[in-house]
């Protein structure tokens, strides 16, 4: 089966850092990316992972462990607008994407 | 410029009826993708479509069925609209059916059925 799972909310203060997890069972690996996606709107694109270890792209890294089936998203220097749910997503052997639940993320002053 | 475009951005129908939601995509990528997020955020795949062949079928019912008519474009006609068929619709692109690709959204479309 495929099972994706995350915190459902998180809550953090405005400067601070937050690590948002996702564990990952899937019919096979073939990458991992994390999108955000403000209420209302599309996800877009923040990073991926193939390999693992970490990938850092200015105040997002990303982190991955194939062996445990876990990643996670850090978000540094905490900013309001970052207040958005943080979507999972696995890429598996069928070229498939799977997506986790999301995180809902509020980031209060 | 519009990466992505779906129209239309709302729709709101009855039981029953027939709806067509378009998708078009000016990015020159070779794939497209439509999803259903429901009302619980659940983001799914539905379709998807490489150089206008269809790559990935979900298990959708056979009431939704998908059109490319040219690598620009994944429309979704839905037959036969359910209450069950309320959600946003989102269409998507890629450069490839590759792992390292990042698909592109559209803006969603929330289908209403009444």
């Amino acid at each position: 089966g495929q099972n994706i799972d995350q915190p459902t909310e998180m809550t953090a203060t405005e400067g601070a850092i937050v690590q948002i997890n996702c564990t990952y069972q899937t019919s096979g690996f073939n990458g991992l990316f994390w999108y955000q996606q403000h209420a209302g709107e599309a996800p877009t694109f923040l990073s991926y992972n193939v390999l693992d270890g970490l990938e850092e792209k200015g105040r997002f890294s990303s982190f991955l462990s194939r062996s445990k089936g876990y990643s996670y998203l850090l978000l540094k220097e905490l900013q309001m607008k970052d207040s958005a749910s943080y979507l999972c997503a696995v890429y598996n052997y069928g070229q498939n994407f799977v997506f986790g639940p999301g995180t809902r993320l509020s980031v209060l002053p | 410029d519009t990466a992505v475009s779906q129209t239309p951005k709302y729709l709101v129908t009855q039981m029953g009826n027939d709806k067509s939601i378009k998708c078009e995509q000016n990015l020159g990528h070779d794939t497209m993708y439509w999803y259903k997020q429901d009302s619980k955020k659940f983001l799914k795949i539905m379709f998807s479509y490489n150089n206008k062949e269809l790559i990935i079928n979900e298990t959708v019912p056979n009431r939704f069925s998908p059109k490319s008519p040219d690598k620009a474009h994944l429309n979704l006609h839905i037959n036969s609209l359910e209450l069950g068929d309320s959600a946003v619709y989102f269409c998507a692109s890629s450069p490839g059916t590759g792992s390292s690709y990042e698909q592109y959204f559209g803006p969603g479309t929330r289908l209403t059925v009444t």
